[in-house]
C-alpha cells in the first residue's frame, strides 16, 4: 500500500554512466529524502528538500544532485557512475513533525 | 546536532521471548520519537512512535517508553514471532529533522 514509489528497483550499468532514479509520492508532502544504505546497515541522509525549489545536501557527502520541480517528485542523478557508488537509495517523504513514509529503494550495481 | 545512539546492534532470541532495542538522543528539543522496521528487500516502514508529552505507548506486542530526563526510549516487542525479524530504526525528530539510530537487527530463532 506504499504512496511513494521508486524506480527502477534494481540497475546494473558500467562506470561512467550517467543515471537518474526516480522518487514519487502522491501524499502531498513537502518534505522529501534521499537515503543511501548499504543492506541492513544505518541509513546516511544525501539530500533533502522543504518542497518545491528547495533542495539541501545531508550529512554524507554524495558525487549526486537532486531537484524539485513539482511537489510529488524528487529524482537522484549521478553524472557519471563509479563503482563506490554501489549501494541501495532510499526515497522518503513527510510533512512536518510525522514520520517519514519510504519507498522500497533502488539497488544500484557499477560495473 | 542531534546524536542518536542505538544498542545493541545485533539480538537474537527464542520466538516467544520478548526483546528490548534502546535509544539514547543528546539534544533536549527532541520532541517525536518514531521506530521503524526494515524487512529484506523493502524500505523502513513506521511500526509506533510516541511524542514527549507521553511517557508509554502500547499497541499489541509492541510498546514504547521514553524517559525525558535521561534522553532515552526503548522498543520492547512482547511474545516474538519469527515474523518480527528485521532490521529495527529508532529515529529522534527536532526543529524539523529526524536522526535515526544505527539499526538493530533482530533474529527470532523458532
Amino acid at each position: 500500500e506504499a504512496d511513494i514509489y521508486q524506480t527502477p528497483r534494481y540497475l546494473v550499468i558500467g562506470t561512467g554512466k550517467k543515471i537518474t532514479l526516480e522518487c514519487s509520492q502522491t501524499m502531498g508532502h513537502d518534505k522529501m529524502y534521499w537515503y543511501q544504505q548499504d543492506p541492513g546497515m544505518e541509513l546516511h541522509l544525501i539530500h533533502y528538500s522543504y518542497g518545491v525549489n528547495s533542495t539541501e545536501k545531508g550529512d554524507l557527502s554524495s558525487e549526486s544532485t537532486v531537484s524539485r520541480i513539482r511537489t510529488e517528485h524528487f529524482p537522484l542523478t549521478l553524472e557519471s557512475a563509479r563503482p563506490s557508488h554501489t549501494s541501495q537509495y532510499l526515497c522518503a517523504s513527510s510533512e512536518l513533525g510525522q514520520p517519514q513514509h519510504f519507498g522500497d529503494g533502488t539497488r544500484l550495481s557499477i560495473l | 546536532g542531534e546524536n542518536v545512539e542505538q544498542h545493541p546492534s545485533t539480538l537474537s532470541v527464542q520466538e516467544g521471548d520478548s526483546a528490548v532495542i534502546k535509544c539514547t538522543y543528546s539534544d533536549s528539543a527532541s520532541n517525536y520519537f518514531p521506530w521503524y522496521k526494515q524487512e529484506l528487500g523493502k524500505g523502513p516502514q513506521l511500526i509506533i512512535d510516541i511524542r514527549s508529552n507521553v511517557g508509554e505507548k502500547k499497541d499489541q506486542r509492541i510498546a514504547v517508553t521514553l524517559n525525558k530526563t535521561a534522553k532515552h526510549f526503548s522498543l520492547h516487542i512482547t511474545e516474538t514471532q519469527p515474523e518480527d525479524s528485521a532490521v529495527y530504526f529508532c529515529a529522534a525528530y527536532d526543529a524539523g529533522k529526524s536522526t535515526f539510530g544505527d539499526g538493530t537487527t533482530l533474529t527470532v530463532k523458532p
